[in-house]
This record gives structure tokens, C-alpha cells and sequence, in this order.
């Protein structure tokens, strides 16, 4: 079975300071997809990334950038000099090939005060 | 309309009635599914169809939950005899291909069983 565990609930900040939100997974898959999403309070879920397992290389998109670490399970984000904006829910999600559902982590909540 | 319309956002009703959620998926998108989300939880997987049909529904919960998508566009949610655990935001996704492709999320639809 799948798994997904974001072991940190909630996280404060204050804007500009550098985050990480970790994720580890666990699967019998040797093809999988992770992904990550944020959760604004308007409570649309709105994609960010999707790896395959077979991909580790990281990857930055401007202030976002993910680690992809297959030796430890691990699939983390991080936000760097982090905005108000990025106040939201952010979750970690896994997908195993052929199988197309989403199995998601319990997410942390981002709070990024001025 | 370009996102995925959920209706309505928010559903009270009293414990034992019956209640009907609707999707609305992105224009052309084949896949659709219904995930569950309760407070301070991640989306936990329902069902998904591919077209007309229901191709996995082992994430409902019990028979008093039921789901159709009979012309393989809007998908309606339908839950027999309410309860007070029934209470959570209800969420519809989409997507082009079964197994490729973003998921792109509605709003959700807001149920509260009192």
C-alpha cells in the first residue's frame, strides 16, 4: 500500500525567510509520480510539480524548488525568500503507474507573516 | 467555463436526508474524480470515472454513496441517509488522460450533516 506522511502540521514564518516543507513516501512501486499541491482558504487545490520516480534530478521554478531523493523516500519543497502569498496548505501527493489516483499526505499549513 | 465548477459550495442538511453534489469538469477532460476532504486531512480518494463509466470505486465509503456521470461530462455525488460524519469538503478533479495529465481541482463543495 501507499503512503504519504507530512510529518510537519503547520509551519510559521516570517516573509522572506527561506522554508522547507518535507514529504516522505512509501510505495511497493518501482514507477510512481509525485506531486505537490497548495491549498489557498479559497480551497482550490492547485497543482505545482509531478516527478517521476525515475527522474531525481531537482528542479527550481523561481522561488520553488523540489528535492527528489529516492535513497531516503523523500520528495521535499522548498520556498525561498517566502511571501504572504505563500500562506496556504501544501500537500504532498503519490501516484503509482497504471494506477492513476492520488494518495495524499495530511499537509502542513504554511503561515508567512509580514 | 475554464476551471472545474463544484456545485453548490456550500450544503447544510439534517442527519438522514439525502443529498446531491455536482461536478462540472474542464471541457474535454475524459477522467474525473471524486475525492473527500476532511477538516485538517488530506483529499482522501472516492471514485473516478474514464468517460461514462466507473472505473474504480473503491474509495466510497459505504453503499449510501453513489455516483453517476451518465454522458461522460458532469459527474453528480449522492449520499443516502446523511450523517454527522458525512460532513467534510467534497472535491472534484479532472483530467485529459487517465494516466498522464495534470489534475486540475474544483473549489469543492462544503457538506455540513447537523
Amino acid at each position: 500500500a501507499q503512503k504519504v506522511t507530512q510529518a510537519q502540521t503547520e509551519i510559521s514564518v516570517v516573509e522572506k525567510e527561506d522554508v522547507t516543507l518535507d514529504c516522505v513516501y512509501e510505495t511497493r512501486d518501482t514507477t510512481y509520480y509525485l506531486f505537490w499541491y497548495k491549498q489557498p482558504p479559497s480551497g482550490e487545490l492547485v497543482f505545482l510539480i509531478r516527478r517521476n520516480s525515475f527522474d531525481e534530478q531537482n528542479e527550481i521554478s523561481g522561488r520553488y524548488s523540489w528535492n527528489f531523493q529516492k535513497s531516503t523516500s523523500s520528495f521535499n519543497f522548498t520556498i525561498t525568500a517566502s511571501q504572504v502569498v505563500d500562506s496556504a496548505v501544501y500537500f504532498c501527493a503519490l501516484s503509482e503507474a497504471g494506477y492513476s489516483t492520488l494518495t495524499f499526505g495530511k499537509g502542513t499549513m504554511l503561515l508567512v507573516s509580514p | 467555463g475554464a476551471g472545474v465548477s463544484q456545485t453548490p459550495s456550500n450544503k447544510v442538511t439534517e442527519k438522514g436526508k439525502y443529498v446531491e453534489l455536482r461536478c462540472d469538469p474542464i471541457s474535454g477532460h475524459t477522467a474525473l474524480y471524486w475525492y473527500r476532504q476532511s477538516l485538517g486531512q488530506g483529499p482522501e480518494f472516492l471514485i473516478y470515472f474514464q468517460g461514462t463509466g466507473a472505473a474504480d470505486d473503491s474509495g466510497l465509503p459505504n453503499d449510501r454513496f453513489f455516483a453517476v456521470r451518465p454522458e461522460g461530462s458532469v459527474s453528480t455525488l449522492k449520499i443516502q441517509r446523511t450523517e454527522r460524519g458525512d460532513s467534510a469538503v467534497y472535491l472534484c478533479a479532472s483530467k485529459t488522460d487517465q494516466n498522464t495529465g495534470e489534475l486540475f481541482f474544483g473549489e469543492g463543495s462544503r457538506l455540513t450533516v447537523l
